[in-house]
């Protein structure tokens, strides 16, 4: 079985430049998670999705960063503009849905984005 | 709101001897409890959790947790380390009843020396 995918791994852009992350989960899996891992630091959520809808994205920064789950399956989550503090590694998960929060979350490897 | 402490932030083991990893919890209810290990430029894996039932939580790799409910915490077991097991690991809650979500603590890193 595949895992959850992303792209691109790493990202490098100056500040005020637009960027975007992509994720693509395990089949079947219809909840799907977004989360930022600052340095030194454990994964904070920014927004999840059940199949197309975003249930909670009280953590996302709706001024800049933006979220799509089209169809239900692959997501992709937007900065624009960017800035130095967005630099972080850029986590994707996702879940069967099923027995509510009581299943695991699988978690891809990553997106590094450095801001300069 | 939910909350995750590990306390240290590097724990060092020599082979062969046993290995904890300390996390304690804060919920306003029941907790759903989880173990993850990240290794680097990878993502997070999951190791255990707990749910409900027995409080000692056996995972992947060798790996057990203790859920105490007394002392609201959920520490990371292996009765013998290995080289490999170096990696940071983390520990997660969530509230059981309602739709809050996973908060993860700061994340131990662990070293096993030969």
């Amino acid at each position: 079985e595949a895992g959850v995918v992303q792209s691109p791994r790493y990202k490098i852009i100056e500040k005020k430049q637009p960027v975007a992350f992509w994720c693509n989960p395990i089949s079947g899996h219809n909840t799907l998670y977004w989360y930022r891992q600052n340095l030194g630091q454990g994964p904070e959520l920014l927004i999840r999705y059940e199949n197309e809808e975003a249930v909670d994205d009280s953590q996302l920064p709706k001024d800049r960063f933006s979220a799509e789950r089209l169809k239900g399956v692959d997501s992709t989550l937007k900065i624009q503009p960017a800035e130095l503090g967005d630099s972080a590694v850029y986590l994707c998960a996702s879940s069967s849905g099923l027995a509510g929060g009581r299943v695991e979350q699988f978690f891809g490897p990553g997106t590094r984005l450095t801001v300069l | 709101a939910q909350s995750v402490a590990q306390p240290e932030d590097q724990v060092n083991v020599a082979e062969g001897n046993p290995l904890t990893v300390k996390c304690t919890y804060s919920v306003s209810g029941n907790p759903y409890l989880f173990w993850y290990v990240q290794y680097p430029n990878r993502g997070l894996q999951f190791l255990l959790k707990y749910i409900t039932g027995d409080n000692l939580v056996k995972g992947s790799y060798g790996f057990e947790a203790e859920f105490n409910k007394s002392q609201t915490s959920f520490h990371l077991k292996k009765p013998s380390a290995l080289v490999s097991d170096s990696a940071l690991y983390f520990c997660a809650v969530r509230e059981g009843s309602g739709n809050t979500p996973l908060v993860f603590g700061k994340g131990t890193r662990l070293s096993v020396i030969a």
